[in-house]
């Protein structure tokens, strides 16, 4: 067991470049999460997939943000034409399970710093 | 207000003490989350509860539904327990992973 594993761990960025995170679940899971975090928040939900299908998306997620599950294994989540606002945190996690009983297992983090 | 309110948001302890976080919410839940950040930003999930009380090594974690509160207790701390802990929610009829969060109480256990 690998855990959750996301890449890259930091990225630099320039103001209006597109960046893409990856997110590796543990292989079994079937529920993952996108999370962003601001430094001295707590972390804010993003969007869920099931397998494949994304089955929930939060207001925050605007339309520079993608986020794609295409074999139900890995996810990337993209921004386009980022902004300084965008400097945050993004954290993935996974879980196995059909209810809300599974546990959460988080990745370590992609910390995105837009210049 | 936030729907999920940490107490207090920094502590300092001295390592051997009984510590105690508080985290009150304000919504219909189906689980309450404790996590703990080290930093860096991994995070680990301490407790999913959803009532009563569960107790993993030096770790208690308690919860009453009525007066929508929970509480994380530290036994016998060590500054290995310095991180941030985070206290989140899955509301009522939403799933799992769609959380509520607390800001998280900063903990500083001193040898």
């Amino acid at each position: 067991d690998t855990g959750v594993s996301q890449n890259p761990r930091h990225k630099i960025t320039k103001r209006g470049q597109n960046v893409t995170f990856r997110c590796d679940p543990i292989s079994e899971h079937n529920r993952l999460y996108w999370y962003r975090q601001t430094l001295g928040q707590g972390p804010e939900f993003l969007t869920y997939f099931q397998n494949e299908a994304q089955l929930e998306k939060s207001r925050l997620l605007s339309d520079r943000f993608s986020a794609e599950r295409p074999k139900g294994s890995f996810s990337t989540l993209e921004i386009q034409r980022t902004e300084q606002g965008d400097s945050a945190m993004y954290l993935c996690a996974s879980s196995r399970g059909q209810a809300n009983t599974g546990e959460l297992f988080f990745g370590e983090g992609s910390r995105l710093t837009v210049l | 207000k936030n729907e999920v309110e940490q107490s207090p948001q920094n502590l300092t302890a001295q390592e051997g003490e009984f510590i105690t976080i508080n985290c009150s919410y304000s919504v219909g839940i189906s689980a309450l989350h404790w996590l703990q950040q080290h930093p860096g930003g991994g995070i680990v999930s301490l407790f999913m509860l959803s009532s009563g009380k569960k107790k993993h090594g030096r770790l208690i974690a308690t919860i009453n539904i009525q007066e929508k509160h929970s509480s994380l207790h530290i036994t016998a701390s060590h500054p290995r327990d310095s991180a941030v802990y985070i206290c989140a929610v899955t509301s009522y009829g939403g799933s799992q992973g769609n959380l509520i969060f607390g800001k998280g109480t900063k903990l500083s256990v001193k040898p």
